[in-house]
């Protein structure tokens, strides 16, 4: 079993619905968690960090963090074309640089 | 500007052959690593540095070596490619203290 586990997809939507993507994890001890967008043919690029359990919000992203059930998820509001990416979730405990990633979940989003 | 540059931007590669890809950041990181992309498998760590002058293995490092003379480059040495070895390659940095890893713009790999 993988640490870190992502549906692949792709996810297709159309223009302003609300996208879920979410991240299962069996590690116990992960207590830093992100969530990376990655454009084609780009490096990732760091969208939302959230330390232990609960809720961040950033514009029309949420970061929800629910570490009794092992579980991340990233919401997406208004969704637009320009959100097609793929995103990557990582984890890391706490003393160590060593993130672990997630597969990858593929975001399309339709004009 | 600051950031993370990488080179070659892409490379073909007979087997057999030896390459480095090189990796400098300019923002003083301190922790630096190297990753593998590949597709359904994600990003695989292959070495990383705490430090200058310190080096350790990630998850998949065997084929490969790097070193940290100094605390901006990090290169990343293929010394005998296969074509297994074909794949996407980032660098990645972060400050002391901080858990942001940033990115590189990769290097994409094939070996023939």
């Amino acid at each position: 079993q993988k640490e870190v586990e992502q549906d692949p997809g792709p996810l297709s939507v159309p223009e302003g619905a609300i996208v879920s993507l979410n991240c299962t994890y069996s590690n116990s001890a992960f207590q830093y968690f992100m969530w990376y967008r990655q454009y084609s043919r780009k490096g990732p690029e760091l969208l939302m960090y959230t330390y232990s359990s609960g809720n961040k919000e950033d514009g029309r992203f949420t970061a929800q963090v629910d570490k009794s059930s092992k579980y991340i998820s990233l919401f997406i509001r208004d969704s637009q074309p320009s959100d097609s990416a793929t995103y990557l979730c990582a984890m890391t405990p706490p003393g160590t640089y060593k993130y672990i990633f997630g597969t990858g979940t593929r975001l399309k989003v339709l004009a | 500007i600051a950031g993370i540059t990488q080179a070659p931007t892409s490379q073909i590669l007979a087997a057999g052959r030896r390459m480095t890809l090189r990796c400098t950041q300019d923002m003083r990181h301190n922790a630096m690593y190297w990753y593998r992309q590949d597709l359904g498998l994600g990003l695989r760590l292959i070495h990383y540095s705490n430090t200058a002058g310190t080096t350790g293995k990630g998850e998949v490092p065997d084929g490969y070596s790097v070193s940290r003379a100094n605390t901006d480059d990090f290169p990343l040495t293929l010394a005998s490619a296969v074509p297994s070895q074909t794949s996407v390659y980032f660098c990645a940095s972060t400050r002391e203290g901080d858990s942001e890893q940033f990115f590189g713009p990769g290097t994409r790999l094939t070996v023939l």
